[in-house]
């Protein structure tokens, strides 16, 4: 089955930097990648995907990089803020509404 | 906007109880999954039910597991027989259209079993 590796557990930045998460995954015949932020006790919460025919996606300071053949794909926040402090958690599926493996978390701090 | 709603947001049991979670998801939604989290760890996942029945599960979804859509509204998940390690947060998420992937997740209910 599927398993999704990700990297670093812990990420601490400067308000204003960037901040990168890397997810690796196994399966080949994973099409869809969504990224997920949870607050402390709370639900996670998408705040980005990107399917297997797209390379990137961008929505305002978040960005998903894709790469199939490596079987990567990545995270970017740039400008970062204090608000965005949360757990993030990649994921991989196939389609047909299969189940979305989650990958281990990093933790983001802002600090400013 | 439409959100998956969860009750009991918490619940705590003693271990060898049925407990039973529930999830209203969202209306027009056909797909509806279980997952758990334990403590400090990553979102597992443990059943997927579409049109009535199970669509696809995990090695963690064994026979002390169950679903139901008892309704049009609510989707459950039944433990049999709660052990300590089925200490979690159980969260519900929905989904629409075969061609729309986007899963969305309910608050989530915190089981504790003592």
């Amino acid at each position: 089955g599927e398993n999704v590796e990700q990297h670093p557990s812990t990420l601490s930045v400067q308000e204003g930097d960037s901040a990168v998460i890397k997810c690796t995954y196994s399966d080949s015949a994973s099409n869809y990648f969504p990224w997920y932020k949870q607050e402390l006790g709370k639900r996670p919460q998408l705040i980005i995907d990107i399917r297997s025919n797209v390379g990137e996606k961008k929505d305002q300071r978040i960005a998903v990089t894709l790469n199939k053949t490596a079987k990567h794909f990545s995270l970017h926040i740039t400008e970062t803020q204090p608000e965005d402090s949360a757990v993030y958690f990649c994921a991989a599926s196939n389609q047909a509404g299969t189940a979305l493996i989650f990958g281990k978390g990093t933790t983001l701090s802002v600090s400013s | 906007e439409p959100e998956v709603t969860q009750t009991p947001s918490h619940q705590v049991t003693q271990m060898g109880q049925e407990v039973i979670l529930r999830c209203v998801p969202i209306s027009n939604h056909l797909y509806f999954y279980w997952y758990r989290q334990i403590l400090g760890q990553k979102v597992e996942f443990l059943v997927s039910f579409y049109n009535n029945e199970i669509s696809e599960k995990s090695e963690i979804f064994d026979d002390q597991f169950s679903v139901e859509r008892p309704d049009g509204s609510n989707f459950t998940l039944k433990i049999r027989s709660t052990k300590l390690e089925d200490s979690a947060m159980y969260f519900c998420a929905s989904k629409g259209l075969a061609g729309v992937e986007t899963q969305y997740f309910g608050p989530g209910t915190r089981l504790l079993v003592l």
